[in-house]
């Protein structure tokens, strides 16, 4: 069965800080990988991916995808109040979005 | 353009009552796939309609059924309500056909009691 891992589950950091977020996965027929941010309801879309060792950018934001070794990580710089969410990431094979659990981050002032 | 909209934002129902959930995707989309958020689970994908036809299914018992109307715009019903039915669902609208880039809609807050 296809599987998506995300790490860490939460994630505590001020203001400023740079973080990396995980998602690694093992699934059949691999189309592409996507980001999405969830604030309060609506997920929203960040990047998809689908060629491995392409960086993706929008910001601040940014995202790489390892087809060999199975993960991509995001990467937010200078974290702000606003970057507080659950990150979510998601697997699209065959027919489907298999999502992650998603990365609770929390940025202090 | 306007986003994913989806009706009502909440609702309460109790045991063994069923329910519909409205979805109108952005204009242009003609797929509509819908995904059940709980806590426990994450996101599971629930179905997706497109040109009014189920495509795809995930694994969900047949109490979990839609349909997708001319207009693109698509309902979810759920029969004979569980607890474990409470959960914010989901439809996100898209282009095309497949596991591509998905918009969401604000969701649907169920409770069951």
């Amino acid at each position: 069965e296809d599987k998506v891992v995300q790490s860490p589950l939460s994630l505590v950091v001020h203001e400023g800080d740079t973080v990396t977020l995980n998602c690694s996965y093992e699934v059949t027929n691999f189309r592409s990988l996507l980001w999405y941010k969830q604030e309060k309801k609506a997920p929203t879309f960040l990047f998809m991916l689908t060629s491995s060792g392409i960086e993706k950018k929008s910001g601040r934001l940014s995202s790489i995808l390892d087809k060999k070794e199975l993960f991509s990580i995001l990467n937010i710089t200078a974290t702000q109040t606003g970057d507080s969410a659950v990150y979510l990431c998601a697997f699209a094979g065959n027919y489907k979005l298999t999502f992650g659990k998603g990365t609770l981050l929390t940025v202090n002032p | 353009k306007a986003g994913v909209t989806q009706t009502p934002r909440y609702l309460i129902k109790t045991r063994g009552q069923q329910v519909t959930l409205s979805c109108s995707p952005i204009s242009g989309h003609r797929s509509v796939s819908w995904y059940q958020q709980t806590p426990g689970q994450g996101l599971q994908f629930l179905f997706e309609y497109f040109s009014e036809t189920q495509r795809n299914k995930g694994n969900f018992p047949g109490r979990f059924s839609g349909r997708q109307f001319s207009n693109s715009r698509s309902e979810m019903n759920v029969s004979t309500l569980e607890l474990g039915d409470s959960a914010l669902y989901l439809c996100a609208s898209s282009i095309r056909l497949g596991p591509y880039e998905q918009y969401f809609g604000p969701g649907t807050r169920l409770t069951v009691t």
